[in-house]
C-alpha cells in the first residue's frame, strides 16, 4: 500500500536551516502534487506549498517566499522541502501529503507520519 | 488570502447523536466548473490527518457513509448522522481554491 515515509526529528538553532524528506513506498510518483503542511504546538494546521513530481514546478504560499525551497529527486521517489531562515515560531511539525486526486479535485489523500522541527538557542 | 472560519470551535457529542460543523468562507468557492473547492479533513489524536470529503459533499474512500458534506458557494457543512467513540479529533476545512489553500481553524470533537 501506499506510505508516505518522512525524515526525523530536527532540532535547529535560529537562523538556521531545515530540509526535511519525504519518499513514497508502494507507490512511484508520476505527475502528482506533494504538498507541504506544518502543524505548531496545539495550533492548526498550515499550507505551505507544492511542488509537481513530475516536472519540478512548484508553488508556495506567499508568507514562505524566499525562505522554503520544495524540491524532488525522481532516481529514489523522495521530495523534499527545505526552510532557511529559522525562526522560533517555524517551531512545527511538518507534513507532506499527496494529491492524488483525479480529474478536477484537488485533495491530499495519503499523508507522511510528520516530522517535528524544533527551531530553539 | 481566503479566510476560512469554523463554527463550533468545540463540539461535545453523545456517543449515538448527529453532530454538525459550519464552514463558512469570506469568497466563493464555486468554480466555473461548478464543482466547490471545499475539502474535509479529519485529524485523529496523535495521527496525520485524514480526507473525508471533498469537493464539498463526495465522500472519499473508505469513509464511512455517517458524514455527509453539502453547502455551496460560502457556506458548507460537514455532519455526522450518528457519532461514535473513534469520530473523536479534530475537524478542519480547507479551500484548496486559490493559492494559498486556507484552513479553518479546526473543530474539536469530543465524546460525553
Amino acid at each position: 500500500q501506499v506510505e508516505l515515509v518522512q525524515s526525523g526529528a530536527e532540532v535547529k538553532t535560529p537562523g538556521a536551516s531545515v530540509k526535511v524528506s519525504c519518499k513514497a513506498s508502494g507507490y512511484t510518483f508520476t505527475d502528482d502534487y506533494m504538498n507541504w503542511v506544518r502543524q505548531a504546538p496545539g495550533q492548526g494546521l498550515e499550507w505551505m506549498g507544492w511542488i509537481n513530481f513530475n516536472t519540478g514546478d512548484t508553488k508556495y504560499a506567499q508568507k514562505f517566499q524566499g525562505r522554503v525551497t520544495m524540491t524532488r529527486d525522481t532516481s529514489i521517489n523522495t521530495v523534499f522541502m527545505e526552510l532557511s531562515g529559522l525562526r522560533s515560531d517555524d517551531t512545527a511539525v511538518y507534513y507532506c501529503a499527496r494529491d492524488g486526486a483525479a480529474d478536477v479535485a484537488t485533495y491530499f489523500d495519503y499523508w507522511g507520519q510528520g516530522t517535528p522541527v524544533t527551531v530553539s538557542s | 488570502d481566503i479566510v476560512m472560519t469554523q463554527s463550533p470551535l468545540f463540539l461535545p457529542v453523545t456517543p449515538g447523536e448527529p453532530a454538525s460543523i459550519s464552514c463558512r468562507s469570506n469568497q466563493s468557492l464555486l468554480y466555473s466548473n461548478g464543482y466547490n473547492y471545499l475539502d474535509w479533513y479529519l485529524q485523529k489524536p496523535g495521527q496525520s490527518p485524514q480526507i473525508l470529503i471533498y469537493l464539498g459533499s463526495n465522500r472519499a474512500s473508505g469513509v464511512p457513509d455517517r458524514f455527509s458534506g453539502s453547502g455551496s458557494g460560502t457556506d458548507f457543512t460537514l455532519k455526522i448522522s450518528r457519532v461514535e467513540a473513534e469520530d473523536v479529533g479534530v475537524y478542519y476545512c480547507i479551500q484548496p481554491l486559490q493559492i494559498p489553500y486556507t484552513f479553518g481553524q479546526g473543530t474539536k470533537l469530543e465524546i460525553k
